[in-house]
């Protein structure tokens, strides 16, 4: 079955470096990849779309990559802040409007002051 | 947060007893869905719905049945609760367009089945 899978379940790291935490995807092949953040007690918040013929994209302090030969995708925040601090959902969907994306575990970034 | 309400935020229930989440938007966005989110398990979908009375079956619907009388409203029933239902339920939309289902989440529903 398709699969995402987020290697670190948590990933701490100096304020003001750059956190990079990586989505892999197997048996299937998305068309696009997501990144979600989640804060505890709270819905998951969309921060950032990549499609499969975009290699980066950036949004402010972050940044999406997307490896088709890799599968896989990384994504980063630069000059880290302890309000970055939160559980990131990958979530891999296949191009069409109904809801199909797969969602990986997320990974928990703590960023220390 | 596009407009989304989910009641009850929490309930405690006995194992057998029936169920029913709701969720409510004010957009009058056509996609609708309901994941659970587990420990080690991230987020599943359940059910979603593409239109009133226009459901399909996620990953994990054995258990659960949904109705969509209205636009606005998405409601998840767990007919007969057991523990294993025990977790946090997330109702979300998409924005549909370029063919992607980019979503947007409710605050969430945590249920306890004793």
């Amino acid at each position: 079955s398709q699969k995402i899978e987020q290697n670190s379940e948590a990933l701490n790291i100096q304020e003001g470096k750059t956190a990079t935490l990586t989505c892999n995807y197997t048996n299937y092949s998305p068309a696009y990849l997501q990144w979600y953040r989640q804060d505890p007690g709270r819905g998951p918040v969309f921060l950032l779309l990549i499609r499969e013929n975009e290699k980066e994209k950036r949004k402010e302090r972050l940044k999406v990559t997307f490896d088709t030969t890799l599968k896989q995708s990384l994504f980063h925040i630069t000059a880290s802040q302890p309000a970055d601090s939160a559980t990131y959902l990958c979530a891999g969907g296949l191009g069409t409007n109904a809801g199909k994306s797969t969602f990986g575990d997320g990974t928990t970034l703590t960023v220390k002051p | 947060d596009a407009g989304i309400t989910q009641s009850p935020r929490h309930k405690v229930t006995e194992t057998g007893t029936p169920v029913t989440l709701r969720c409510h938007q004010t957009e009058n966005h056509r996609y609708m869905y309901w994941y659970r989110q587990d420990p080690g398990h991230g987020l599943r979908l359940i059910h979603y719905s593409y239109g009133v009375k226009d459901t399909d079956k996620g990953e994990v619907s054995d258990g659960y049945s949904v109705s969509r009388s209205k636009t606005e409203d998405f409601l998840l029933t767990l007919e007969s609760a057991t523990s294993s239902q025990t977790s946090v339920y997330f109702c979300a939309i998409s924005l549909t367009g370029e063919g992607t289902d980019t979503q947007y989440f409710g605050p969430g529903t945590r249920l306890t089945v004793l």
